[in-house]
């Protein structure tokens, strides 16, 4: 069975500081990777994943995940940190050749000025 | 193209009432997911379809739910009777999987609001 952990509820960071929001999964065979972001009273949106190739994935706004498969992580991460950058973030796992993902409870990130 | 279409953006309806949220995938995807967001048990899949045929509903949380997908352009999610319970916020989603290594990310709608009474 497929799962992710998020262990953070919230993460807290200044503004020009780099940020990490933590992911952790769990799938049997390959897993396929994403991270969305949430705005308040909107639908989720795609940041970035990763299949397979290099470990450093580059996405949308600035972020870019790292994957490691010995630990099992796909944590997301950004040089800079905004405050629009204050949102939900959500990471999710897949496998196999379904279109299933099963997503993580999200990570408050909170930029402050 | 506009993106996934989800109607109505808001309900409040009443204990026992039948509630039907709609959704219009965007055109082309053959994956279509329903989703139910709240602050205690985070974002739950409920059901998935692919090219319209359900998959996976061992997330629907119960008889009261029901799903179809009678065409590529459209589905529903039915809930009767409703209950103060499945107040949250539901999401529909698609995406387009060409194969094992060429995976797409889940497009969503904005979601609809359901305030049950």
């Amino acid at each position: 069975a497929q799962s992710v952990a998020q262990p953070e509820d919230q993460v807290n960071v200044a503004e020009g500081n780099p940020l990490t929001v933590k992911c952790t999964y769990s799938v049997s065979g390959n897993p396929y990777l994403f991270w969305y972001v949430q705005y308040p009273n909107r639908g989720l949106q795609f940041l970035l994943k990763y299949i397979t190739g290099d470990n450093l994935v580059k996405g949308s706004y600035g972020f870019e995940a790292e994957f490691n498969k010995s630990q099992t992580s796909f944590h997301l991460k950004k040089p800079s940190a905004l405050v629009s950058d204050s949102a939900l973030y959500f990471c999710a796992v897949g496998s196999g050749n379904t279109g299933k993902l099963i997503f993580g409870q999200g990570t408050t990130l909170q930029v402050k000025p | 193209d506009a993106g996934v279409i989800q109607s109505p953006r808001h309900e409040v309806t009443e204990m026992g009432q039948e509630v039907t949220l709609r959704c219009k995938p965007i055109s082309g995807h053959d994956y279509l997911f329903w989703y139910r967001q709240t602050m205690m048990r985070g974002l739950e899949l409920l059901i998935y379809f692919n090219n319209n045929v359900p998959i996976d509903d061992s997330g629907m949380p119960e008889d009261r739910f029901s799903a179809k997908m009678p065409n590529a352009s459209f589905s529903t999610l039915k809930i009767q009777p409703s209950e103060p319970r499945d107040s949250a916020v539901y999401f529909c989603a698609s995406s387009l999987w060409t194969g094992a290594t060429n995976t797409g990310e889940l497009f969503f709608g904005e979601g609809s609001r359901l305030t049950v009474l």
